[in-house]
């Protein structure tokens, strides 16, 4: 079946480092692709996300770009700040649901921006 | 953009009592909603699926007489958790796909329910 796996957390990064999380994802046929970032105690709010392959989502100096080839969609940011603190979920819209598809999550990578 | 407004976003309820859970689209029609269930430091795991009108779709494990779904406008769906208990414990978030002419464009969330039996 459909599934997302991402890299387990905590991941514990200093301000201004590079950042990468990575998700690899299971589908059958062509799923769209999502980054939800979600804040200590509050919802999931849309990061970025991707459509088709080869497309690059890309949001607030977060980029991911959706590769077939390894059925991946890994987040990557250039320079971290301690607000970009959350975690972070990978998840692909079921592609044999049509437009109204579930989403399905990976597990959540929780980032921690020490100053 | 679209909005979904979930109320209450924190219930604390005695265990044995119900608490209902209301997702409202605010600028939208929902003819869709997702029910999803959060445990601490883990994944969304989707509950259930409502459609406006019929039936609520349940995933597997999920026990339909315990989480009652009802979707009976575009605009509200509700979750209603029955003689809950401390397991029951955990954060609900609804999810409403959103659809445009040229498709599906992506998926608004709301805030979320931390619910406390005790």
């Amino acid at each position: 079946g459909n599934s997302v796996t991402q890299m387990e957390g905590p991941v514990t990064l200093s301000e201004e480092a590079f950042l990468t999380i990575n998700c690899t994802y299971t589908a059958t046929g062509y799923p769209s692709l999502f980054w939800y970032v979600q804040y200590p105690g509050e919802g999931l709010q849309l990061l970025l996300k991707a459509t088709k392959a080869d497309d690059k989502g890309s949001n607030k100096g977060f980029e991911a770009t959706y590769r077939k080839e390894t059925t991946s969609f890994h987040l990557e940011k250039g320079s971290v700040q301690v607000s970009d603190s959350a975690v972070y979920f990978c998840a692909l819209s079921d592609p044999t649901a049509g437009n109204t598809g579930k989403l399905i999550f990976g597990q959540g990578t929780t980032l921690q921006v020490k100053p | 953009g679209a909005v979904v407004s979930q109320h209450p976003s924190r219930v604390i309820c005695k265990s044995g009592t119900s608490v209902k859970i209301e997702c409202r689209s605010l600028d939208f029609q929902a003819t869709t909603m997702f029910w999803y269930r959060q445990f601490p430091k883990q994944s969304l795991m989707l509950m259930a699926t409502s459609n406006e009108g019929s039936k609520a779709t349940y995933e597997q494990g999920v026990e339909k007489d315990k989480f009652l779904i009802n979707h009976a406008s575009l605009t509200l769906s509700t979750l209603t958790v029955t003689s809950a208990h401390p397991e029951d414990s955990s954060f609900y978030i609804c999810s409403a796909p959103l659809v445009g002419q040229g498709g599906s464009y992506g998926y608004t969330f709301g805030s979320g329910t931390r619910l406390t039996v005790v």
